[in-house]
């Protein structure tokens, strides 16, 4: 069974603080997508990484896929009160498969 | 263009009860998944139906049914609704094959008492 294990669960910090969220599995995909998802809403694709050691950036929002496409990580520089929300990875093994999810909170 | 719509927004039933979730997919879009979103257990694969047929279903019971129609609209439907299928019911569709992105419409809260 593929899994994929989010850390951290929960993330509260204040603005202008950096962040790095990690998506793990023991499991290769051949590709990897972030979502973002806000209260009442559904998930809304960020980016997805295809190629081992890809980085893609999004403004302040790095985004990693591991060499041998098992893991992956987002990394948010001077978090503002606008990125607070769940953040989801899902990798992509003939279906897709979503991690827990990241709950996170910037403060003013 | 319009994204994925869904409907109820909100769906309120007791115990025992059934209940009927709607999804419309983006125009062109073949392909329909249904997803549960429970709190605390993240997004868990439902049903995928894909040209009207469904094509692969996740690990839940066969009173979590549905079926897709000719203009690739989408109906979930959960007989004997227990307490702990309240949850967000999330529908995404994709132009086709299970590898294509999936865009995700707003969801249905549906709640159980």
């Amino acid at each position: 069974t593929q899994l994929l294990e989010q850390s951290p669960q929960f993330l509260s910090i204040q603005e202008g603080e950096n962040l790095t969220v990690y998506c793990n599995s023991s499991s290769v995909f051949s590709s990897l997508q972030w979502y973002r998802q806000e209260p009442g809403e559904g998930p809304v694709l960020l980016v997805t990484v295809v190629t081992g050691g890809e980085v893609k950036k999004l403004k302040r929002l790095t985004f990693q896929f591991g060499d041998a496409r098992k893991d992956s990580s987002l990394h948010i520089t001077a978090a503002q009160p606008g990125d607070t929300g769940l953040y989801l990875c899902a990798g992509q093994g003939g279906k897709l498969i979503f991690g827990q999810g990241t709950e996170l909170s910037v403060k003013p | 263009e319009a994204g994925v719509t869904q409907s109820p927004t909100h769906l309120i039933k007791t115990r025992g009860q059934q209940a009927t979730l709607r999804c419309s997919p983006i125009s062109g879009h073949t392909s329909v998944y249904w997803y549960q979103q429970a709190l605390g257990l993240g997004l868990q694969f439902l049903l995928w139906y894909d040209e009207g047929e469904e094509r692969n279903r996740g690990n839940f019971p066969p009173r979590f049914s549905g079926r897709q129609f000719p203009n690739y609209s989408s109906e979930l439907n959960v007989n004997a609704l227990e307490l702990e299928d309240s949850a967000l019911y999330l529908c995404a569709s994709s132009p086709g094959t299970r590898t294509d992105t999936q865009y995700f419409g707003p969801g249905t809260r549906l709640t159980v008492l």
